[in-house]
């Protein structure tokens, strides 16, 4: 059974700093990995997706990256801003005919000016 | 274009009552996927429809069903509440053949007292 775990639960930096968020899960057959920006009262945003044969994606100041042996992923925003500020949760998609989504509880971060 | 409009955004109800939930998708698209999302269990698939059928069920109890008319809105409902029904349900939208992409609605927030 896929079990997606994300580490840390909160992060609080200054404005300016580069940070990492981390991603793990337990069954390196997926379909594809994403990640989401949740703002409250305002639903999802997806912002990167990663298909199974790539290593990783980039826009603008985000970059995400896949291994799948290891079962890992990790976002990377670079400069971030108070704006970056939002719970950030990933989403694997199981390979074959389980295609469903199974998702981490996210990161919640604030960026302060 | 309009985005996925979820309605209402805010409800109350208590225990043994039952609820409806409403989703109009993107024009266009023709899948519907429902979530539930609380603080301990993270966001868990529902269902999701197209084309007026379900095709994929997640592991919930037979008091959540849904449906998914021909103008492809769609509707949740939850039978005799339970308090640990109190969550976050939010709904997501597809193209044919690009369900890997989904847009998200605002979510509707359920309390159950």
């Amino acid at each position: 059974k896929q079990e997606v775990t994300q580490i840390p639960a909160a992060l609080s930096v200054p404005e300016g700093e580069n940070l990492v968020l981390n991603c793990s899960f337990t069954d390196s057959a997926i379909y594809n990995l994403q990640w989401f920006r949740q703002d409250p009262g305002k639903g999802l945003t997806s912002l990167l997706l990663i298909q199974s044969s790539q290593r990783e994606q980039t826009s603008g100041r985000l970059n995400a990256s896949l291994d799948k042996s290891s079962g890992r992923s990790t976002l990377y925003i670079a400069a971030s801003q108070p704006g970056d500020s939002a719970t950030y949760l990933c989403a694997v998609r199981g390979a074959g005919n389980n295609r469903k989504l199974i998702w981490g509880l996210g990161t919640s971060l604030a960026v302060n000016p | 274009k309009a985005g996925v409009t979820q309605t209402p955004r805010y409800l109350i109800k208590t225990r043994g009552q039952q609820v409806t939930l409403s989703c109009s998708p993107i024009s266009g698209h023709r899948s519907v996927s429902w979530y539930q999302q609380t603080p301990g269990q993270g966001l868990q698939f529902l269902f999701e429809y197209f084309s007026e059928t379900q095709r994929n069920k997640g592991n919930f109890p037979g008091r959540f069903s849904g449906r998914q008319f021909s103008n492809s809105r769609s509707e949740m409902n939850v039978s005799t509440l339970e308090l640990g029904d109190s969550a976050l349900y939010l709904c997501a939208s597809s193209l044919m053949g690009q369900e890997n992409i989904q847009y998200f609605g605002a979510g509707t927030r359920l309390s159950v007292l």
